[in-house]
């Protein structure tokens, strides 16, 4: 069974601009989950969904967004890039349905850098 | 906002040593879970324990959770260099969705 694939997984831009990271969970999984990874603010979360609705949303500014497809595949973008954006962003699928959080799966994450 | 706090930030020890980590929370859980992470990659999910659960183990893993204390610790037993990582706890906050990440152990277990 194929993991959780993240692209791309290194990527580079410029302040001002945006971004768009996918993820694909792992087959079956209708969850998924973003966290944003930094040195000075640790694993933050992002957002989940769940079957193409956001069920919860961190304390991130409007600039960043997310949505999910009907095939569980989900996107999050990140409009008018700041340099405080550079992160490792982290994508997790899960089978669970309910509100008790079970067993994340997470991907190799994209690494992004903006200068 | 991180819900779990770990201690220590970083451990060093010799291989076959034993690592203990430390997590407390502060709010109530329904459980709480333990992740690891090899430099600049993904996390890896090691093991969970339930908020009616004392004591679990995994192979050469052991948690153990006190509610009481709002706190968890991970033994890793006779630990080998592959060790080598960092190692978060996650908890649920109830009915949200998500999982909070503490701010991790760096391990360093020396050849």
């Amino acid at each position: 069974k194929a993991g959780v694939t993240q692209t791309p997984r290194y990527l580079i831009k410029t302040r001002g601009q945006q971004v768009t990271l996918s993820c694909s969970p792992i087959s079956g999984h209708r969850s998924v989950s973003w966290y944003q990874q930094t040195p000075g603010q640790g694993l933050q979360f992002l957002f989940e969904y769940f079957s193409e609705t956001q069920r919860n949303k961190g304390n991130f500014p409007g600039r960043f967004s997310g949505r999910q497809f009907s095939n569980s595949r989900s996107e999050m973008n990140v409009s008018t890039l700041e340099l405080g954006d550079s992160a490792l962003y982290l994508c997790a699928s899960s089978l669970r349905a309910d509100k008790n959080t079970g067993e994340l799966f997470f991907g190799e994450g994209s690494r992004l850098t903006v200068l | 906002s991180q819900q779990g706090e770990e201690d220590p930030q970083a451990l060093s020890i010799q291989e076959g040593e034993n690592a203990t980590m430390n997590c407390s929370y502060k709010t109530s859980i329904n459980n709480l879970q333990w992740y690891r992470q090899n430099s600049g990659r993904g996390l890896v999910h090691l093991i969970l324990i339930r908020s009616n659960e004392r004591e679990k183990h995994s192979g050469r893993l052991r948690v153990t959770l006190d509610t009481s204390k709002k706190s968890s610790s991970l033994l890793i037993t006779a630990s080998r260099a592959a060790d080598t990582a960092s190692y978060f706890c996650a908890t649920d906050e109830g009915s949200s969705y998500k999982l909070i990440f503490g701010s991790g152990t760096r391990l360093l277990v020396r050849p």
